[in-house]
């Protein structure tokens, strides 16, 4: 069964730095890979996925994210941070077997801007 | 823009209470999902629904139960409210039922159990 390992529970990053979320994955095949971002108070939204091909790839609000195989990561990055970016990130892997599948979810990283 | 809408905000409610959290979407999507959210445990998925009238455990069925008798509709029973139930319960939906199909998510349901 696939699994997710955020590392990090809460990170603090000031404007206008970089930043990079950790992710882990464990899946048997290859895997298809999601980034969430969570505000408070609301439901979660696709922030990129990976299916396959480009292992760097663009999502929304700026962030992108790099597939690397050999140490089963799907790390998130941005290179300039706003304080808008305060949120909550999650990873998830889903399989790419035949029938029905589920997307397994990490437990997430709060982001924290400082000033 | 598909759009998944639960019916509640925040509910307080007491122990033993019979519950129903409502989500609906209106993307026509198949698939349906009900998780809970409680910090440091991320998304554990409760049920999900691939089709009218179907319906699947997740990885944390008990206490709880699903009914979907429309497509665009799909509720959560919590059958006698227990305190431990208190969380944030998300709703999502999906066009396909592969790992490669993203989920839309609702707003949550903060639901407590008093």
């Amino acid at each position: 069964a696939q699994s997710v390992t955020q590392p990090d529970i809460h990170i603090t990053v000031s404007e206008g730095a970089s930043l990079e979320l950790r992710c882990n994955y464990s899946y048997g095949a290859t895997p298809y890979l999601f980034w969430y971002v969570q505000s408070p108070g609301q439901g979660l939204q696709l922030l990129l996925k990976y299916f396959s091909g480009d292992t760097l790839v663009q999502g929304i609000k700026g962030f992108e994210a790099e597939f690397k195989r050999s140490q089963s990561s799907f790390n998130l990055r941005k290179p300039s941070v706003h304080w808008s970016d305060a949120a909550e990130y999650f990873c998830a892997v889903g399989g790419g077997g035949t029938g029905f599948q589920k997307l397994v979810f990490g437990t997430g990283t709060r982001l924290l801007v400082s000033p | 823009d598909v759009k998944v809408t639960q019916s509640s905000r925040y509910l307080v409610k007491r122990t033993g209470e019979k519950v129903f959290l409502e989500c609906v979407q209106d993307m026509d999507h198949e698939n349906m999902f009900w998780y809970r959210q409680d910090p440091g445990l991320g998304l554990r998925l409760i049920y999900f629904s691939y089709d009218v009238k179907m319906k699947e455990k997740g990885d944390i069925p008990e206490g709880y139960s699903v009914s979907r008798e429309k497509k665009e509709r799909f509720s959560l029973i919590l059958e006698s409210a227990s305190t431990n139930q208190t969380s944030m319960y998300l709703c999502a939906s999906s066009l396909e039922g592969g790992g490669n199909s993203p989920l839309h998510f609702g707003n949550g349901t903060r639901l407590t159990v008093t």
